[in-house]
């Protein structure tokens, strides 16, 4: 059974600062997706990672994938306040669509 | 504008009273399902469909239907609804296709309240 994991759940960080959320998986995935949550709000799609070592950047944040490690990675460079929000990475293999959610890290930027 | 919608958005009902969410998605899309969102638990799907006519439980089913008579169409039904039903639910959507991406849209999601 396809299980997720993303850590750490809480972070609070200074505007400016650099860091990086993890997300493991414990079996062979196909698929490796990044999503934003606002409060209230729906799911955002950031990122989808097929390949390993595959690497995609959007403006602040960029997202890896290490298949072989079964793990995949969420950088924030210089932070600002606008990235304060939920962040989710969800699984899937090819065949079966569901989406296998890590239970989230909420994300504060602090100025 | 492609999207999935949702509604109703919020929703209080009582114990026992059938109630039904409508998703549709614009999209032409294969794939439709449904999740919930609980504090602690993060996302679980509830159901699934590849197609019209083809659904299948999720890892929450109990509680809940579903029908797919149409392709951009998926309501989710909630026969009995019961406190613990009282959540988040999200509709999403997607090509369905194998090898690919297969980016999931979501909708706008529905507060649903269970007394």
């Amino acid at each position: 059974e396809l299980k997720v994991e993303q850590n750490p759940l809480f972070l609070s960080m200074q505007e400016g600062k650099n860091y990086t959320i993890y997300c493991n998986y414990s079996t062979t995935s196909d698929r490796l997706y990044w999503y934003r949550q606002d409060p209230g709000k729906s799911l955002e799609s950031l990122f989808v990672l097929l390949s390993n070592g595959a690497v995609k950047q959007e403006g602040r944040l960029m997202a890896s994938l290490d298949t072989k490690a079964r793990l995949s990675t969420l950088h924030i460079t210089a932070a600002v306040h606008d990235l304060s929000a939920t962040y989710f990475c969800a699984a899937s293999n090819f065949g079966n669509e569901k989406l296998t959610f890590g239970t989230g890290t909420r994300l504060t930027i602090i100025p | 504008e492609a999207q999935v919608t949702q509604n109703p958005r919020y929703l209080i009902t009582v114990t026992g009273k059938k109630l039904t969410v409508t998703c549709s998605q614009n999209m032409n899309h294969e794939y439709m399902s449904w999740y919930r969102q609980d504090p602690g638990l993060g996302l679980r799907q509830i159901y699934y469909s590849m197609n019209v006519e083809v659904t299948d439980k999720g890892d929450v089913p109990e509680g809940y239907k579903v029908s797919r008579k149409e392709k951009r169409n998926f309501p989710l039904i909630l026969e009995s609804p019961s406190p613990n039903q009282t959540s988040l639910y999200f509709c999403a959507s997607s090509t369905g296709q194998e090898w690919s991406y297969n980016e999931q849209f979501f909708g706008p999601g529905t507060r649903l309240t269970v007394l």
